[in-house]
């Protein structure tokens, strides 16, 4: 079964330095997300995207998150200037469909890139 | 406001009895999402189920929804070891920019002992 996958499984930063996290979600799928849990705490949604552009983002993502489908495959999230509180799980997750426009398709998550910052 | 507040928080069951987990949640929704989470790893989707429907099966799972009270329900009948994760339901809502942001609550945690 086709899954989404996340690069690296675990990034190590020290406080203020950029980092960019990697997936490559499902091939056939049209719609992108990003989402964070901080450990113990419940899964944030951060962003959505589709057709090359943010569809909805939440009070978290601010000028400090970005998101890019560089190519036809990988879809990524870069935080710049990262902070001690951005240490999280970061998960992605694709989907063939927005569910309640179309076809109530659900959402394939990767296994998430655990993010420290030192 | 927050959506999709399950409860119980915690949950410990002998190997073959059922689960149920539940979960409230504030807005009017399209669908409401099941999700599993093993430690460590990503989501798993089990089901969905669309606003006007009342309940729904799949395998050991039986999902009810009721929109009169904002609530839904997640049973797992014949516990196995495996079933030990924690259990996320799930809602749209309507984004500030017109788009959906899926909304998840804090889960429970179920551990199913053999």
């Amino acid at each position: 079964e086709p899954e989404v996958t996340q690069t690296p499984s675990h990034q190590v930063t020290q406080m203020g330095q950029e980092v960019i996290l990697r997936c490559v979600p499902i091939s056939n799928h049209l719609y992108f997300y990003w989402y964070r849990q901080i450990l113990g705490q419940k899964v944030e949604f951060l962003v959505s995207f589709y057709n090359n552009e943010i569809s909805e983002k939440s009070e978290i993502f601010d000028d400090q998150f970005s998101v890019e489908r560089p190519d036809g495959s990988n879809f990524t999230l870069k935080i710049r200037s990262t902070k001690l509180e951005d240490s999280a799980m970061y998960f992605c997750a694709s989907s063939e469909a927005l569910g309640w426009q179309l076809s109530n398709q659900p959402q394939h998550f990767g296994d998430g890139t655990r993010l420290s910052i030192l | 406001s927050q959506q999709g507040e399950e409860d119980p928080q915690a949950l410990s069951i002998q190997e073959g009895e059922n689960a149920t987990m539940n979960c409230s949640y504030k807005t009017s929704i399209n669908n409401l999402q099941w999700y599993r989470q093993n430690s460590g790893r990503g989501l798993v989707h089990l089901i969905l189920i669309r606003s006007n429907e009342r309940e729904k099966h799949s395998g050991r799972l039986r999902v009810t929804l009721d929109t009169s009270k904002k609530s839904s329900s997640l049973l797992i009948t014949a516990s196995r070891a495996a079933d030990t994760a924690s259990y996320f339901c799930a809602t749209d809502a309507l984004g500030d920019t017109g788009g959906f942001k899926t909304i998840f609550g804090a889960g429970t945690r179920l551990f199913v002992k053999a």
